[in-house]
């Protein structure tokens, strides 16, 4: 166990819609990133979020936000979603800004249909 | 353009060989170089750091290179054993300019057959 926390584990909707994953960092870290992996291009950075505020930016769609909480857990927020969106999504957390290795979640399936 | 090049085959190893799986890149000028096994349905877990300025890095059964002016890294299991089958993902942070970030190969999967 990894200490990140994410939910759902599975989330299946239609195109079009909303929703909201969520991550609650292990104990302590203050640093969440955001990862989408699909079949076809593995392991994909989205967003850092360090003590509250963005530090970096990948190839996070606008149609995707995010946001770290004060208490620390971030949540990532996908709209107008479309068939390729269907990935698994995952948060990592670090201790700090520079803390090299991460810690990931189990992440969220989500499946768009 | 940036790349991390994995890979893409499945590596089929016999209990008790070593693996040697390899990870190239380009245009980036990493910091340090980081490995992960990830298996199905999982989140990566790390296993190795190794910097720019080693040469080599060691773990119980497992062994990594990092040759900054090839551009690659190798990371070696010895004495591989089925529960080592998964995919091993190498990422590399970069400094410079905005980027400043962790990224993944797309990583290599491991059968390692009894």
């Amino acid at each position: 166990d990894s200490g990140v926390t994410q939910t759902p584990k599975h989330l299946i909707t239609a195109t079009g819609q909303r929703v909201t994953l969520r991550c609650s960092p292990r104990s302590g870290d203050l640093s969440v990133y955001w990862y989408q992996q699909s079949l076809d291009q593995g392991l994909q950075f989205l967003i850092q979020y360090y003590n509250g505020e963005e530090r970096a930016k990948g190839n996070i769609l606008e149609r995707f936000s995010a946001q770290q909480f004060p208490d620390l857990h971030s949540e990532l927020n996908l709209s107008s979603l479309e068939l390729g969106d269907s990935a698994l999504y995952f948060c990592a957390s670090s201790a700090t800004l520079g803390e090299e290795k991460l810690f990931f979640g189990s992440g969220t399936q989500l499946s768009v249909l | 353009s940036q790349k991390i090049e994995q890979n893409s085959e499945a590596l089929n190893i016999q209990e008790g060989k070593t693996a040697t799986l390899t990870c190239n890149y380009t245009n980036y000028s990493p910091a340090y170089l980081q490995w992960y096994r990830q298996d199905p349905g999982r989140g990566p877990v790390f296993l190795l750091l190794i910097r720019e300025n080693e040469k080599e890095k060691r773990k119980e059964r497992l062994k990594v290179t990092f040759d900054t002016t090839l551009k690659q890294s190798l990371f070696h299991i010895t004495a591989s054993q089925p529960a080592d089958s998964a995919t091993y993902l190498c990422a590399l942070r970069s400094y410079g300019g905005a980027t400043n970030k962790l990224i993944f190969g797309t990583g290599t999967l491991l059968a390692v057959q009894p």
